[in-house]
């Protein structure tokens, strides 16, 4: 299956510091934007989302910007906690009845 | 939000055998569900996407004939495994979608095939 390009796939942090993670995508149509958490052993958790009417969503410390010209949206964490540490994924924000997922991003948070 | 339950959470079976997974949509209904497998630390490859009362659409290099799945109805798809082998040992997980663009997950199971 397809697979929607994301980076870093690996991201180590110190405790407090920001994290950001981004993803691309290619279909101009997309217009819903969302990412997920998944704890080990856990499923997937929406934790934010964006459409492409707005540019940037925040809530507590997660925000979503999206850049519509360069076709990527990016998960940004502040203040980071150990529970943070998880896979993060974004979604394939096409327009068809598929739903792809990033590669995923492994994040840690070093206390 | 919406509840996805998916059963078993966790199965071992013998080499040989087929093994059924269940996803049920509780609160809502569900005209599609997609069924995907996990490796440890990696993405979730999309196997298969099914709509209520029709054939399933499987991804290139998914394998229809190991991996049934059935929607029979809003609310309930299943996944069958047949004639597992060590190598379809997995964390599988299926999602089920709603009216809005927004995708809900089930607990995920893990299938252990000895």
């Amino acid at each position: 299956g397809e697979n929607v390009e994301q980076h870093p796939s690996t991201l180590s942090v110190q405790e407090g510091d920001s994290a950001v993670i981004k993803c691309t995508y290619s279909d101009s149509a997309s217009n819903y934007f969302p990412w997920y958490k998944q704890e080990l052993g856990k499923r997937p958790q929406l934790i934010i989302d964006i459409r492409s009417n707005v540019g940037e969503k925040k809530d507590q410390r997660i925000a979503v910007t999206l850049n519509k010209t360069a076709k990527h949206f990016s998960l940004h964490i502040t203040e980071t906690q150990p529970e943070d540490s998880a896979v993060y994924f974004c979604r394939r924000a096409d327009t068809g009845n598929q739903f792809y997922f990033g590669t995923g991003t492994s994040l840690t948070v070093i206390p | 939000g919406a509840v996805v339950s998916q059963h078993p959470s966790r199965v071992i079976c013998k080499s040989g055998t087929s093994v059924k997974i269940e996803c049920r949509s509780l609160d809502f209904q569900a005209t599609t569900m997609f069924w995907y497998r996990q490796f440890p630390k990696q993405s979730l490859m999309l196997m298969a996407t099914s709509n209520e009362g029709s054939k399933a659409t499987y991804e290139q290099g998914v394998e229809k004939d190991k991996f049934l799945i059935n929607h029979a109805s809003l609310t309930l798809s299943t996944l069958t495994v047949t004639s597992a082998h060590p190598e379809d040992s997995s964390f599988y997980i299926c999602s089920a979608r709603d009216l809005t663009s927004e995708a809900f997950f089930g607990q995920g199971t893990r299938l252990t095939v000895v």
